[in-house]
């Protein structure tokens, strides 16, 4: 069982760049959810989804786009980076009870 | 809003229980979560609680009130391996019942 994967593990890009960071589940859950981590700030939730074709924003959504065209996929979208978006970037997903997070994206914007 | 505190870090020595407490505020309260989050890793699920009361998972334990806007977790029998963050979650019912935030986190160091 691959559980949840994201692509890419790490990217570099320079400001106002554009790219798509891409989370995959494979154990048919609704709700999928992406977070960013920063030292001394903790996981902070950046847009949800609780289905396919549904999104909703979290805690700090500016700069993000999201979108979930599948069920299996959800997809986190940086249309003009800025060096404030360096960060980890999490995915998650789940049921009820109990979340599945995805191995991390390290990005970081020059 | 919400607001979720912490201890930023905790110590203990191996064989020894400890317990990381979490205190919230929080509006349409629908469940609190712990994680743990070892260095440069994902976080995995580790106890969801829901109601008052104890929630018992081998060595670890869950406790949460409701009224007191109050959790904390309990580690049993430490080993070396529990050196790592804990990470105390709140779910509202926002949207959809899906809004999750955050603690900062407790980074618990185990000696030997």
């Amino acid at each position: 069982n691959a559980g949840v994967t994201q692509t890419p593990k790490f990217r570099v890009l320079k400001t106002g760049q554009s790219m798509t960071l891409l989370c995959a589940q494979d154990m048919n859950h609704e709700y999928m959810y992406w977070y960013r981590q920063d030292p001394g700030m903790g996981l902070r939730l950046i847009h949800y989804s609780v289905g396919e074709g549904t999104t909703a924003k979290g805690e700090v959504p500016d700069g993000y786009n999201v979108s979930r065209l599948k069920k299996q996929n959800f997809l986190l979208g940086l249309e003009s980076a800025a060096p404030s978006q360096t960060s980890v970037y999490f995915c998650a997903s789940g049921q009820r009870y109990g979340y599945t997070f995805g191995s991390g994206t390290r990005l970081t914007v020059v | 809003g919400q607001n979720i505190d912490q201890p930023t870090e905790m110590t203990a020595t191996e064989g020894a229980i400890v317990q990381i407490n979490c205190t919230y505020q929080t509006s349409g309260f629908n469940g609190l979560f712990w994680y743990q989050q070892h260095a440069g890793e994902a976080p995995t699920f580790l106890s969801y609680n829901v109601l008052d009361g104890l929630e018992e998972k081998g060595r670890f334990s869950s406790f949460l009130s409701r009224s007191k806007g109050y959790s904390y977790l309990l580690l049993k029998e430490l080993q070396m391996k529990d050196s790592a963050s804990y990470l105390c979650a709140v779910r509202d019912q926002r949207n959809y019942g899906q809004n999750f935030v955050f603690g900062p986190g407790t980074r618990l160091s185990v000696l030997p």
